[in-house]
C-alpha cells in the first residue's frame, strides 16, 4: 500500500498567514492527488484534484502543486473559515489512501 | 441539488451484521463510481470501498475483504454496504461519496455520515 504522511500534524497560524502543508507519498503517484478540507462534524470537502486542479467553488487562496512523491497545498492568506483539519490522498493505486491530516489552528 | 444521504448505522455487538445505505439525488447516479470512507473516533480518514458505475469493478481495503460487500441499485439511485462479522475496530463514522470522474478520481461530493459502533 501507498503510504501518505503530512507535514505537520498541527499547524498554528494568523488571520492572512500564508500556509503551506506538505504530503510525501511512499512511491510516486505522478499527479493523482487530491486535498481535502474537514470540519468538526462535517464530511470532507473536496478543495483540490489531480494535484493542481481547484475544485468547482474552491476559492482561489486554496492551490496545490506537486508531482511524483512530494506535493504542497498552500493558502496564500489565511481566512477565519479555514482554520480545518487537512488530508491529502492518493488515488493512483489501490486501495487508495490518506494522509494522517494537518490541523490548522488559530495562533 | 447534488446531495448523498447515508442511513443504517446503529450499534451492534462484535460479530453482527449491519446494511449501510446511500440515497443519491441530483445527478445521474448511474454514470459515477462510488466509494465508502469511514473515519474512526477522532481518528483520519479510511478508504473502505469503490464500486464503478456498471458495479463491473469492486475494490475494498484489506481489513474489510470478506467481511463487506458494496453493490449498488441504479433503478433506485442507491448505494449499499453490507458490513458482517463487525469487530470492534470498525467502529466509525461512514460516509458514501461520489467520484468525480471514472473510479480513479477524487471524491467530489460526501455524503453527511452515519455513525456505527461496534461494541458488547
Amino acid at each position: 500500500d501507498i503510504q501518505m504522511t503530512q507535514s505537520p500534524s498541527t499547524l498554528s497560524a494568523s488571520v492572512g498567514d500564508r500556509v503551506t502543508i506538505t504530503c510525501r507519498a511512499s512511491q510516486s503517484i505522478s499527479s493523482w492527488l487530491a486535498w481535502y478540507q474537514q470540519k468538526p462534524g462535517k464530511a470532507p470537502k473536496l478543495l483540490i484534484y489531480q494535484a493542481s486542479s481547484l475544485e468547482s467553488g474552491v476559492p482561489s487562496r486554496f492551490s496545490g502543486s506537486g508531482s511524483g512523491a512530494e506535493f504542497t497545498l498552500t493558502i496564500s492568506s489565511l481566512q477565519p473559515d479555514d482554520f480545518a483539519t487537512y488530508f491529502c490522498q492518493q488515488y493512483n493505486s489501490y486501495p487508495w489512501t490518506f494522509g494522517q491530516g494537518t490541523k490548522v489552528e488559530i495562533k | 441539488e447534488v446531495q448523498l444521504l447515508e442511513s443504517g448505522g446503529g450499534l451492534v455487538q462484535p460479530g453482527e451484521s449491519l446494511i449501510l445505505s446511500c440515497a443519491a439525488s441530483g445527478f445521474t447516479f448511474n454514470n459515477y463510481a462510488m466509494t465508502w470512507v469511514r473515519q474512526a473516533p477522532g481518528k483520519g480518514l479510511e478508504w473502505v470501498s469503490g464500486i464503478s458505475a456498471s458495479a463491473y469493478n469492486i475494490y475494498y481495503v484489506d481489513s474489510v475483504t470478506g467481511r463487506f460487500t458494496i453493490s449498488r441499485d441504479n433503478s433506485k439511485n442507491t448505494l449499499y454496504l453490507q458490513m458482517n462479522s463487525l469487530r470492534v475496530e470498525d467502529t466509525a463514522v461512514y460516509y458514501c461519496a461520489k467520484n468525480s470522474r471514472g473510479e480513479a478520481s477524487a471524491f467530489d461530493i460526501w455524503g453527511q455520515g452515519t455513525m456505527v459502533t461496534v461494541s458488547s
